[in-house]
């Protein structure tokens, strides 16, 4: 099935600094999602994105739908504490969805 | 909207016990999914509804069952647990197939 590949695995920053993180696909997907999971809950969409090139902000999130459609990238600008967390890049395909395995992100007080 | 409930919250079962994973939503979606999460991986799609009376499998089908009678309940069933079914379950609903909400997540331990 299709695989979702986002790197870096962790990243350890200072608070203020920004953040990029991406996911690439060897397929095609029309639509690329991103969520944030806190420890202990369930992930909560930050942005999605439905067109090739599309670039959205959510804040201090910016992401981005790669022209070839097989990646995409998310921006944290300006980094706080409560930004911790692991952030998952996910695509539907038909009725099933794939996620990648996630960025762990922690920050520096 | 209380949108996606899950119970229980967290569960041991001992190997080849039985259990039902409840999901629940009040959003009216047409979709509804059941994924685990297994510790430092993203999330596995074991089955997944596009509607009341409708169910197909996902990823990770094998040593679950799933039924939806209505489209407020999606519950997850384990027959024999095992301990690779160790993990944390998500259940998450969507209106039209693509952004997914999720439920707060059901940690389940099988010894």
């Amino acid at each position: 099935g299709q695989q979702l590949n986002q790197s870096p695995q962790s990243m350890f920053i200072q608070e203020g600094e920004d953040v990029s993180m991406n996911c690439t696909s060897s397929s095609i997907f029309n639509t690329w999602l991103w969520y944030k999971q806190d420890p202990g809950e369930g992930p909560v969409l930050l942005i999605a994105l439905y067109k090739a090139g599309e670039l959205t902000s959510n804040g201090r999130l910016t992401a981005q739908f790669g022209i070839t459609r097989k990646d995409s990238f998310l921006n944290i600008s300006a980094s706080i504490p409560s930004d911790v967390g692991i952030y998952f890049c996910a695509g539907p395909n038909n009725n099933d969805m794939r996620f990648g395995a996630g960025t762990r992100l922690t920050v520096k007080p | 909207n209380a949108g996606v409930t899950q119970t229980p919250k967290f569960r041991i079962l001992k190997i080849g016990q039985s259990m039902t994973l409840q999901c629940t939503q009040d959003m009216n979606h047409n979709y509804m999914y059941w994924y685990r999460q297994d510790p430092g991986m993203g999330l596995k799609l074991i089955y997944y509804s596009v509607g009341a009376g409708i169910t197909d499998k996902g990823e990770v089908p094998n040593g679950y069952n799933v039924s939806r009678s209505t489209t407020e309940d999606f519950p997850l069933r384990l027959e024999l647990a095992a301990p690779s079914q160790t993990s944390v379950y998500f259940c998450a609903s969507s209106y039209m197939g693509d952004t997914q909400y999720f439920g707060p997540g059901t940690r389940l331990t099988v010894l």
